[in-house]
């Protein structure tokens, strides 16, 4: 399996609802990253979570990561429709930063 | 904000074609790179740049070339386009070699028959 892997690789709730997402990963990192990618559209940076923090938040977004586990997850609260898109994690490994590995991406429909 | 610009967002080639696709970006990233995009693949990291007339593999050159004689501009250059090159192509750039946080065009869909 790849560095990056997300967990589901669908996700489908209603407006309103929390959705969350999961990343894990192999080796050891510098940081890890959540991306977002609307439908066609290249991918806009949300959120960098560096190897010594454990939570960060940003608006609706709370990332949290464990790196005795190699996880991360990405809770968006109270969804919106907007939301809808695909949702990459990307990590920067410890040894190589020039680069970043991509997940699979988890694509979240949110209902109205 | 930082701007990348990709030439195209919809190509159509032939097979045999040679084809460039163009990237700039405009806020003086020492990092380029380009990416290809494929259903349930992911992002797939063909070639980078860390500096003007630099470059690296990534995890999938074969079939690509580069060029980077700006420091804002990286090209990404396909010799002889077959049909499994058709795909969606990113470009990105980022300041720095920490890995730090990468700004993205908006894609280019190439089509290769």
């Amino acid at each position: 399996s790849q560095q990056g892997e997300e967990d589901p690789q669908a996700l489908s709730i209603q407006e309103g609802e929390n959705a969350t997402m999961n990343c894990s990963y192999k080796t050891s990192i510098n940081n890890l990253q959540w991306y977002r990618q609307n439908s066609g559209r290249g991918l806009v940076h949300l959120i960098l979570i560096r190897s010594n923090e454990r939570e960060k938040h940003s608006g609706r977004l709370r990332v949290t990561l464990d790196t005795s586990k190699k996880s991360s997850s990405l809770l968006i609260t109270a969804s919106r429709a907007a939301d809808t898109a695909s949702y990459f994690c990307a990590t920067a490994l410890a040894h190589n930063t020039d680069k970043l590995i991509f997940g699979t991406g988890t694509r979240l429909q949110v209902f109205p | 904000d930082v701007k990348v610009t990709q030439s195209s967002r919809y190509l159509v080639k032939r097979t045999g074609e040679k084809v460039f696709l163009e990237c700039v970006q405009d806020m003086d990233h020492e990092n380029m790179f380009w990416y290809r995009q494929d259903p349930g693949l992911g992002l797939r990291l063909i070639y980078f740049s860390y500096d003007v007339k630099m470059k690296e593999k990534g995890d999938i050159p074969e079939g690509y070339s580069v060029s980077r004689e700006k420091k804002e501009r990286f090209s990404l250059i396909l010799e002889s386009a077959s049909t499994n090159q058709t795909s969606m192509y990113l470009c990105a750039s980022s300041l720095g070699r920490r890995g730090n946080i990468q700004y993205f065009g908006a894609g280019t869909r190439l089509s290769v028959l």
